[in-house]
């Protein structure tokens, strides 16, 4: 099975400050049909998770462009140009490359210094 | 607008059975992903696009079986012989991840 793990566990920022969050994966991402299928979700307090990134650096619909996602292979990355309050909560990244076995990373949790 | 509602959380003693739905408007489901109290994310079950597979966590297999009804727009899980470390919050999600329900919470407990 695919390990995806999630580096560091928590984050503190100060707000307008950048941030990065860290994924690596134990097998390479890359699909038999050239696609790396590699997301990033966010999960507010309370909330849900909402995708943020597909196909390791595709921002979905309304999400900030403040937020950006790139990496290859094994290794990831979620960046958040400059932090804001709403901006707080756990990050996961997922892979779908192995389908039909999806596997979530253990996630990293922003805080506001 | 893309709606997804689940239900059929509660409480249940260990060995119990549980039915989850999830009510969809407008696009194909396919997923149940579990959170436990505290904990990360975890995939559960994944049903293909034409409901003919089904793909399931080791940790449910066996136990669990994912469902749906197209007539009704409606995806089930069906919760069998339940454990303790079965207690999560259960969220129905799209087949791209991209849209997710609010979650209905399943308690194992004597």
């Amino acid at each position: 099975d695919v390990v995806m793990s999630q580096s560091p566990p928590s984050l503190p920022v100060t707000l307008g400050q950048p941030a990065s969050f860290s994924c690596r994966s134990s097998q390479s991402l890359v699909h038999g049909d050239g696609n790396t299928y590699l997301s990033w979700f966010q999960q507010r307090p309370g909330q849900s998770p909402r995708r943020l990134i597909y196909k390791v650096s595709n921002r979905d619909s309304g999400v900030p462009d403040r937020f950006s996602g790139s990496g290859s292979g094994t290794d990831f990355t979620l960046k958040i140009s400059r932090v804001e309050a709403e901006d707080v909560g756990v990050y996961y990244c997922m892979q779908a490359t192995h389908w039909p076995l999806y596997t979530f990373g253990q996630g990293t949790k922003l805080e506001i210094k | 607008q893309v709606q997804l509602v689940e239900s059929g959380g509660g409480v249940v003693q260990p060995g119990g059975s549980l039915r989850l739905s999830c009510a969809a408007s407008g696009f194909t489901f396919s997923h149940w992903v579990r959170q436990a109290p505290g904990k990360g994310l975890q995939w559960v079950t994944v049903i293909s696009y034409d409901g003919n597979n089904q793909f399931y966590a080791e940790s449910v297999k066996g136990r669990f079986t994912i469902s749906r009804d197209i007539s009704k727009n409606t995806l089930y899980l069906q919760m069998n012989s339940l454990r303790a470390e079965d207690t999560a919050v259960y969220y129905c999600a799209t087949h791209e991840f991209d849209f997710w329900g609010q979650g209905t919470l399943v308690t194992v407990s004597s």
